[in-house]
């Protein structure tokens, strides 16, 4: 069985600062991660995927992502953020067993502040 | 890509009614997931389905709870009767398939009072 841990429920942090959202997952199997966003009153959109390949990956708005599988790990990153980076975000796994049927995390609000 | 359609955008109904959330998925996309979202137990998967089939519906709560699928472009989640502790929001998603690479795309939502 798949589970998915996100570490910190609120992260509060200032414009322009660093922020990185913490994300943690179990499973017996290779795995394939994701981190989604919910903007307010909307429903998740997809930020970025791990699938195979680099374990480094990025998303058109400046946030990455590395998988570390001996940390079990899919921690979520950005240098600098914006205002308009406030959101829920949500890491999510499948395998090959699970196929597109997600476990998705517990989310992490993220609110940057002026 | 008009994405994925839900409606209605909010429900407000009494307890007792009967409830139904409409979903139009992506259209070529053949696999289609109902979740439920709340505050205390954040995202849930209800049910999904593959080629307008429905695979697993394990995540349903109660019989109380119903969804079909009667062609590609169409799917309804039903809650008959309804309770207030259905409040939520109830979301649709859809994939190309059921393969693991698959990312999931999603309406906006229902959100659902029942009072």
């Amino acid at each position: 069985a798949q589970s998915v841990t996100q570490l910190d429920s609120q992260v509060p942090v200032f414009e322009e600062a660093p922020v990185e959202l913490r994300c943690n997952y179990s499973s017996s199997v290779s795995v394939y991660l994701f981190w989604y966003v919910q903007y307010p009153n909307q429903g998740l959109q997809l930020l970025l995927k791990y699938l195979s390949g680099s374990t480094l990956v990025e998303s058109i708005n400046g946030f990455e992502a590395e998988f570390n599988k001996s940390q079990t790990s899919f921690h979520l990153r950005k240098p600098s953020v914006h205002i308009s980076d406030t959101a829920e975000y949500f890491c999510a796994v499948s395998d090959q067993t699970s196929g597109s049927r997600l476990t998705f995390g517990e989310g992490t609000q993220l609110t940057v502040n002026p | 890509d008009a994405g994925v359609i839900q409606s209605p955008r909010h429900e407000v109904t009494e307890m007792g009614q009967e409830v139904t959330l409409r979903c139009k998925p992506i259209s070529g996309h053949n696999s289609l997931f109902w979740y439920r979202q709340t505050m205390m137990r954040g995202l849930e998967l209800l049910i999904y389905f593959n080629n307008n089939v429905p695979i697993d519906d394990s995540g349903m709560p109660e019989d109380r709870f119903s969804a079909k699928m009667p062609n590609a472009s169409f799917s309804t989640l039903k809650i008959q009767p309804s309770e207030p502790r259905d409040s939520a929001v109830y979301f649709c998603a859809s994939s190309l398939s059921l393969r693991s690479n698959s990312p999931l795309h999603f309406g906006n939502g229902t959100r659902l009072t029942v009072t």
